[in-house]
């Protein structure tokens, strides 16, 4: 009953690092989603992936890397992080097929991970 | 500029009485509304939502209701319970293929207080 699966939950980075925040999901879901949430500004899209192999930018994708080598797992990558990446990040999947009308674009969240670069 | 506005960050409510949360879309494309319920520590879970083509969507105790000439929704629970407690997201879903549709606008929040 894992559902979506994130880790770490927490993190400490100095500016300058670089970290791999893991997402992992069992539902057998084709569309997976990266979110960062900052007070005041709700959920912003970071990059997303309708299938393996298949990743496109969101609202916010600059400072991160995303790859989809398996329909299970979806890893965002900061290469070199900053104060301004500190924020909470939200994995997020749901289905192609969707099983009813009011199901419609429903996506499933991870319980996050808090990252602050210092 | 924020395509999706919740106007209200927070709402106290006594127990037994209604929630209105608003939310204000700016976006014609956007076709689908969903609300989110999040507690502390955990992930957003899906709450309600409402497709363009309704103006009303009734779960229990939650409605959603939808005016597109005004570009807004609103969430009401009734009667309020202390586990409502939480923060509210409004999310918004553009018109497309279903790839397109999973690309979520969110609203800033608001967190609601229910007293006992």
């Amino acid at each position: 009953n894992a559902g979506v699966t994130q880790t770490p939950k927490f993190q400490v980075l100095k500016t300058g690092q670089s970290m791999t925040l893991q997402c992992a999901q069992d539902m057998n879901h084709e569309y997976m989603s990266w979110y960062r949430q900052d007070p005041g500004m709700g959920l912003r899209l970071i990059h997303y992936s309708v299938g393996a192999g298949i990743t496109d930018q969101g609202e916010v994708p600059n400072g991160y890397n995303v790859s989809r080598s398996t329909t299970e797992d979806f890893p965002l990558r900061l290469l070199s992080a900053a104060p301004s990446q500190t924020s909470v990040y939200f994995c997020a999947s749901s289905p192609r097929v969707i099983a009813t009308p009011l199901s419609k674009n429903i996506q499933y969240f991870g319980a996050g991970t808090r990252l602050s670069v210092l | 500029d924020q395509q999706v506005k919740q106007n209200s960050p927070s709402l106290s409510v006594q127990e037994g009485r209604i929630s209105i949360l608003n939310c204000d879309y700016t976006n014609s494309m956007f076709d689908y509304f969903l609300w989110y319920k999040k507690y502390p520590a955990e992930g957003p879970t899906f709450l309600i939502s409402i497709s363009s083509i309704k103006d009303k969507n009734e779960d229990g105790r939650f409605t959603v209701f939808l005016n597109k000439s005004a570009k807004h929704l609103s969430l009401h629970i009734v009667p309020s319970q202390p586990g409502d407690s939480a923060v509210y997201f409004c999310a918004a879903s553009p018109r497309g293929t279903k790839a397109a549709g999973n690309k979520l606008t969110f609203g800033g929040g608001t967190r609601v207080l229910v007293k006992p």
